[in-house]
C-alpha cells in the first residue's frame, strides 16, 4: 500500500483532458512538502514531468501541468496525443518516514 | 550532457551482497544529493535510498533498513549502493536518480540512469 493514493488508471480521447489525482496526508502534502510528477513510457527509465508543485522542467510540453491544494495534487494533461500513454507517479516528502514517497501510478490509456 | 550509468546488477542468491555502482558525468558531482529507486518486475516505483549533496545525510526506506548502505565518491564521480543480506523481495531494477536541483533534496529526481537489474534467487 502505497503512502500516496493514485487511482490505478485513467483514460481519455485524443484530444481530450485528463486528470490525475495524487491523496497524501498530514506528514506528506499536507505538511508542505512538494509533489513532483514523472511519466513511465513502457521498458523506459522514469522522467521527471513536473518538480515543485507547479514547474516544468525545460522541455516538457506546457500540456502538461501541476496543482496542489492541502493533502492532494493533481496532474492534467490537455490535448490527449497517442504517445502520452504511460504510466504516472507523483512523489514527495513524508515527515514520518524521514524519506521520499511515491504514489503507486497510474496507467493513462488513450482510446 | 548529463548522465548516470548503473552497473553492477546481476543474479544472486538470498543472504548474499552486491554492490551496484553509478557513474555520473556532465555535471557536478558534489552539488547534487542522489538516490536509488528500484521498481520489481511489474509493479511501481519505490524509493530505495538517498544522500545529500554534502554527504552527511543519508536517508533509508525501512524495507533496507539495516541491509542497505549509500555512499558517493566524489573523486570518482560515483555513487554505490551496497546490498547486504540480499532477500527474494529486493529482486527489482534499481535506478540513480539525481535532484534536479542544486544544493537541495528532493526537489524532483532528473536525470534516471537505464537501470540495472538485480535478481535473488537460488
Amino acid at each position: 500500500q502505497s503512502v500516496l493514493t493514485q487511482p490505478p488508471s485513467v483514460s481519455g480521447a485524443p484530444g481530450q483532458r485528463v486528470t490525475i489525482s495524487c491523496t497524501g496526508s498530514s506528514s506528506n502534502i499536507g505538511a508542505g512538502y512538494d509533489v513532483h510528477w514523472y511519466q513511465q513510457l513502457p521498458g523506459t527509465a522514469p522522467k521527471l514531468l513536473i518538480y515543485d508543485n507547479t514547474n516544468r522542467p525545460s522541455g516538457v510540453p506546457d500540456r502538461f501541468s501541476g496543482s496542489k491544494s492541502g493533502t492532494s495534487a493533481s496532474l492534467a494533461i490537455t490535448g490527449l496525443q497517442a504517445e502520452d500513454e504511460a504510466d504516472y507517479y507523483c512523489q514527495s516528502h513524508d515527515s514520518s518516514l524521514s524519506g521520499v514517497v511515491f504514489g503507486g501510478g497510474t496507467k493513462l490509456t488513450v482510446l | 550532457q548529463v548522465q548516470l550509468v548503473e552497473s553492477g546488477g546481476g543474479v544472486v542468491q538470498p543472504g548474499r551482497s552486491l554492490r551496484l555502482s553509478c557513474a555520473a558525468s556532465g555535471f557536478t558531482f558534489s552539488n547534487y544529493a542522489m538516490h536509488w529507486v528500484r521498481q520489481a518486475p511489474g509493479k511501481g516505483l519505490e524509493w530505495v535510498a538517498g544522500i545529500s549533496y554534502d554527504g552527511n545525510n543519508k536517508y533509508y526506506a525501512d524495507s533496507v533498513k539495516g541491509r542497505f548502505t549509500i555512499s558517493g565518491d566524489n573523486s570518482k564521480n560515483t555513487l554505490y549502493l551496497q546490498m547486504n543480506s540480499l532477500r527474494a523481495e529486493d529482486t527489482a531494477t534499481y535506478y540513480c536518480a539525481r535532484d534536479l536541483l542544486a544544493f537541495r533534496y528532493s526537489s524532483g529526481l532528473d536525470p534516471w540512469g537505464q537501470g540495472t537489474l538485480v535478481t535473488v534467487s537460488s
